[in-house]
């Protein structure tokens, strides 16, 4: 099988920029997908194919990918960013997620 | 606007079954993939099943192979998942989540359903 490791928790001043890593064998060679989750509601697409941002995503949120991380970034982070983040790609015929990463805002 | 609703969610007891149903809206059901997926209370998102756009494929979690059942309804625009031999770690929110371009990501997600296998 094939495992995406995220840290547990990333935190952030309000206004800084927040990376938040997804690791994975040779990640770089897939496409990798992100979500944000906020609480009590259902994941949002964020990022797709590594640095797609879907319409009405701000340009703030950027992805990236190589080698064996893949990378998403938050600049200028807002209270509003608060939430948790998902990495996700198709591995071994199946849907693979991340364990998630809860960001928080200082 | 591409709008996915969950329902059928409930308390059921260990080892019985439950069908949930995804209601479509928005868009042309028949063209996506659609799937499945689940977070037990407090916990991570876990893939569960994918059905192709015409519903001759089909693929499942190991975790819920042989038990669950997906299925779907194109002239109703509506995704089933029929639960059978439910367990305690089944526990969880249930989203319907749609694949608009082939790419094994998803633009749309419902809003979920809760199930909760408890005696």
């Amino acid at each position: 099988s094939y495992d995406l490791t995220q840290p547990l928790s990333v935190s952030v001043a309000l206004g800084q920029t927040a990376t938040i890593t997804c690791g994975g064998d040779n990640i770089g060679s897939k496409n990798v997908h992100w979500y944000q989750q906020k609480p009590g509601q259902a994941p949002v697409l964020v990022i797709y194919r590594d640095n797609n941002r879907p319409s009405g995503i701000p340009e703030r949120i950027s992805g990236s990918n190589s080698g064996n991380t893949a990378t998403l970034s938050i600049t200028r982070a807002q209270a509003g960013d608060e939430a948790a983040y998902y990495c996700q790609v198709w591995a071994t015929s199946s849907v693979i997620f991340g364990g998630g990463t809860k960001l928080t805002v200082l | 606007q591409v709008q996915l609703g969950e329902s059928g969610g409930g308390v059921v007891q260990p080892g019985r079954s439950l069908r949930l149903s995804c209601a479509a809206s928005g868009f042309t059901f028949s063209g996506y993939v659609i799937h499945w997926v689940r977070q037990a209370p407090g916990k991570g998102l876990e893939w569960v099943a994918v059905i192709w756009f015409d519903g001759s494929n089909k693929d499942y979690a190991d975790s819920v192979k042989g038990r669950f059942t997906v299925s779907k309804d194109n002239s109703k625009n509506t995704l089933y998942l029929d639960m059978n031999s439910l367990r305690a770690e089944d526990t969880a929110v249930y989203y319907c989540a749609a694949d608009s371009n082939g790419w094994n990501y998803f633009d749309y997600w419902g809003q979920g359903t809760l199930v909760t296998v408890s005696s």
